[in-house]
């Protein structure tokens, strides 16, 4: 099993571009989820599909969209990239009633 | 809101030396609580867990207790070793609300010298 895996590894984007980040599981986990992480800040949750056809907002929504495909995938999109939207991207999933999260490997995104 | 504390790093420590890291938390109900590791350039890995008061969470020589009368899951480990240099994270699962949204602590950095 890969786990959860996460395309690109890095990406630099000029201010406006927009970008998909792809996330995949192999786990059939119900729960996906994004994150960002920034310095002296932990990580924070962006948006997650608590099961398959449904998404919610997390503690920092605000230029993102999110889409579950199926099961197995959940994408973030970037409409119109900020400077402020710089940070490494973290896609996660968990299996139901435990809530323990299993964590890809990032996407580290720069915006100039 | 629910929230989680965790003492600021960076902790350094020589090899074999005793390892805490403490973590508070502030929830209503009873969580689940955890702690994560990250290695450097990777994702959070599962940790320990304990789900409910009184549990020891444990795995790697690594412990924790959930105390619920003192709101605490603090990170413990007889001996570290060099290998234990990462950046730690103590989080909650809240049983209100929606236990999807996991809270997270700002991370504390250990690094492990020879």
């Amino acid at each position: 099993n890969a786990g959860v895996t996460q395309t690109p590894k890095f990406q630099v984007l000029k201010t406006g571009q927009s970008m998909t980040l792809q996330c995949a599981q192999d786990m059939n986990h119900n729960s996906m989820y994004w994150y960002r992480q920034d310095p002296g800040m932990g990580l924070r949750l962006i948006y997650y599909s608590a099961s398959e056809g449904t998404t919610d907002k997390g503690e920092v929504p605000n230029g993102y969209n999110v889409s579950r495909l199926n099961k197995r995938e959940f994408s973030l999109r970037l409409e119109s990239a900020a400077p402020s939207q710089t940070s490494v991207y973290f896609c996660a999933s968990s299996p139901p009633t435990t809530y323990e999260q299993y964590f890809g490997p990032g996407t580290r995104l720069t915006v100039t | 809101g629910d929230s989680v504390t965790q003492m600021e790093g960076p902790v350094t420590l020589s090899e074999e030396a005793f390892l805490t890291i403490n973590c508070t938390y502030t929830a209503t109900g009873y969580p689940s609580l955890f702690w994560y590791v990250q290695y450097p350039g990777e994702g959070l890995q599962l940790l320990l867990k304990a789900t409910k008061a009184d549990d020891k969470g444990s795995n790697k020589g690594f412990e924790a207790t959930y105390r619920k009368e003192t709101t605490s899951f603090h990170l413990e480990k007889g001996s570290v070793q060099v290998s234990d240099s990462a950046v730690y994270f103590c989080a909650l699962s809240a049983s209100l609300g929606d236990p999807y949204k996991y809270i997270f602590g700002t991370g504390t950095r250990l690094k492990v010298l020879a």
